[in-house]
């Protein structure tokens, strides 16, 4: 079955720097990336998703990045801020049509310091 | 819609009784999986429904774990005897069909402290 690492465990950061989330995979079959964010006490909820025929996605201060032929993906969020401060899961799925199951990573802790 | 509605949020419970928790997945989403989340193994899936059939249980630790979904609407995961190391949040989430490759939608979770 699909394997996700995720790297770092935690990551403290400065209000305004950037923050890096790396993950890989093991299916090579793998076709859907999406992260979640999850605050303190909260449910897991989607930020960005990435499918295998795109190498990149924006969405304002967060990107993600798609390498299939390396099989990692990763996370970056720009002008960090306090808000941004959560758990944060990268996941891997493929769909075969009649089954799909996300693999999800072990979670990164970020915390944004002022 | 109110998104995926799970019951109870807080449970404790003394070792040994039958645990049940409750599920009710967003209308319309085929797919509907239980997962559950500790400090030390991060989001574990422990099984997950097509169509209100189980696909995959391989994630379910022991057959003190058990799921159903008797009907498109409301799925339960039990724990019969339950254990302090069941300590957990036990999270509910859906999705529309997996072609489309979409969100999975959590519910709020579960927090059981088995004492």
């Amino acid at each position: 079955g699909e394997n996700v690492e995720q790297h770092p465990s935690t990551l403290s950061v400065q209000e305004g720097d950037s923050a890096v989330i790396k993950c890989t995979y093991s299916d090579s079959a793998s076709n859907y990336f999406p992260w979640y964010k999850q605050e303190l006490g909260k449910r897991p909820q989607l930020i960005i998703d990435i499918r295998s025929n795109v190498g990149e996605k924006k969405d304002q201060r967060i990107a993600v990045t798609l390498n299939k032929t390396a099989k990692h993906f990763s996370l970056h969020i720009t002008e960090t801020q306090p808000e941004d401060s959560a758990v944060y899961f990268c996941a891997a799925s493929r769909d075969t049509g009649t089954a799909s199951k996300l693999t999800f990573g072990t979670g990164t802790r970020l915390q944004v310091t002022l | 819609d109110a998104g995926v509605i799970q019951s109870p949020r807080h449970e404790v419970t003394e070792m040994g009784q039958e645990v049940t928790l409750r599920c009710k997945p967003i209308s319309g989403h085929d797919y509907l999986f239980w997962y559950r989340q500790t400090m030390m193994r991060g989001l574990e899936l422990l099984i997950y429904f097509n169509n209100n059939v189980p696909i995959d249980d391989s994630g379910m630790p022991e057959d003190r774990f058990s799921a159903k979904m008797p009907n498109a609407s409301f799925s339960t995961l039990k724990i019969q005897p339950s254990e302090p190391r069941d300590s957990a949040v036990y999270f509910c989430a859906s999705s529309l069909v997996p072609h489309m490759n979409t969100e999975a939608f959590f519910g709020q979770g579960t927090r059981l402290t088995v004492v």
